[in-house]
C-alpha cells in the first residue's frame, strides 16, 4: 500500500484557472512535500510542511503557489492562475525513517 | 544549479551482468542520500539509501557506496534483470533525509535479455 495517495490522476485545465491537487497519507505524518516534474527534465522541489507550517521553499514556489492541510489529513497544492509551463507531473511526498516516499503523482495539464 | 549530477543518460547492460550507476553531488552539507526508481508517469520508488557516516549500503541485489571525499556515489545492480529496466535517480538530502530531496538528471537502465 502506498505511504501517499494523490488525487486526480490527471487533471486538464485552461489556462488561468485555479487547480486544487490532493494528497492523502496512509497515517498520521508531520512532514510533507510537493515535487514536479516537467516532461524530460529532473524532479524538482517545490515545498516541504511540517507541522502545519511551510517550513521550506524554491523559487519556483511563488505567490500562485499555495499549501494547505484542510482537515488535518488531505494535503493539497494549489496553483491559483495555471500557466502553460505549469503542465508538469506534481508529486506530493510523506517522510518515515529517513526516507521520502512519493505518491503516484498528478499530470497536470494546462491547455 | 546542478547540485547532484548524474552524467549518463543512459546505461544498456546485459541480463545477468553488473549494473554501475554514478552520480556526483557539490554540497557537502548533504548528510543523506537516496536512489529512486522511476517508470512513466508514475512517482519515484525508493530504493535504496546511504548515511553520510556510511561508505557503503547493500539490500539484496543492490548496493549504493559513498566516497565523500570525490563527492560521488555509486548504486551497483547484481545481477540485472529485465525488471530492473527504468529510470533511476539519485538524490540528495540534509537532516538525515528530512530536507529537499535534490534530484539528479536520471540515467535510463535498459536490460538486454
Amino acid at each position: 500500500e502506498p505511504e501517499v495517495t494523490q488525487t486526480p490522476s490527471h487533471q486538464v485545465t485552461q489556462m488561468g484557472q485555479e487547480v486544487i491537487l490532493r494528497c492523502v497519507p496512509i497515517s498520521n505524518h508531520l512532514y510533507f512535500y510537493w515535487y514536479r516534474q516537467i516532461l524530460g527534465q529532473k524532479v524538482e522541489f517545490l515545498v516541504s510542511f511540517y507541522n502545519n507550517e511551510i517550513s521550506e521553499k524554491s523559487e519556483i514556489f511563488d505567490d500562485q503557489f499555495s499549501v494547505e492541510r484542510p482537515d488535518g489529513s488531505n494535503f493539497t497544492l494549489k496553483i491559483r492562475s495555471t500557466k502553460l509551463e505549469d503542465s508538469a507531473m506534481y508529486f506530493c511526498a510523506t517522510y518515515r525513517g529517513n526516507i521520502q516516499y512519493f505518491g503516484a503523482g498528478t499530470r497536470l495539464s494546462v491547455l | 544549479d546542478q547540485q547532484v549530477k548524474q552524467n549518463s543518460p543512459s546505461l544498456s547492460v546485459q541480463e545477468g551482468r553488473i549494473s554501475i550507476l554514478n552520480c556526483d553531488y557539490t554540497n557537502s552539507m548533504f548528510d543523506y542520500f537516496l536512489w529512486y526508481k522511476k517508470y512513466p508517469a508514475e512517482g519515484p520508488t525508493f530504493l535504496i539509501s546511504i548515511s553520510s557516516i556510511k561508505d557503503k549500503n547493500e539490500d539484496g541485489r543492490f548496493t549504493v557506496f559513498l566516497n565523500k571525499s570525490a563527492k560521488h556515489l555509486s548504486l551497483h545492480i547484481v545481477p540485472s534483470q529485465p525488471g530492473d529496466s527504468a529510470v533511476y535517480f539519485c538524490a540528495a538530502s540534509g537532516l538525515q533525509g528530512a530536507q529537499k530531496l535534490v534530484f539528479g538528471q536520471g540515467t535510463r537502465l535498459t536490460i538486454n535479455p
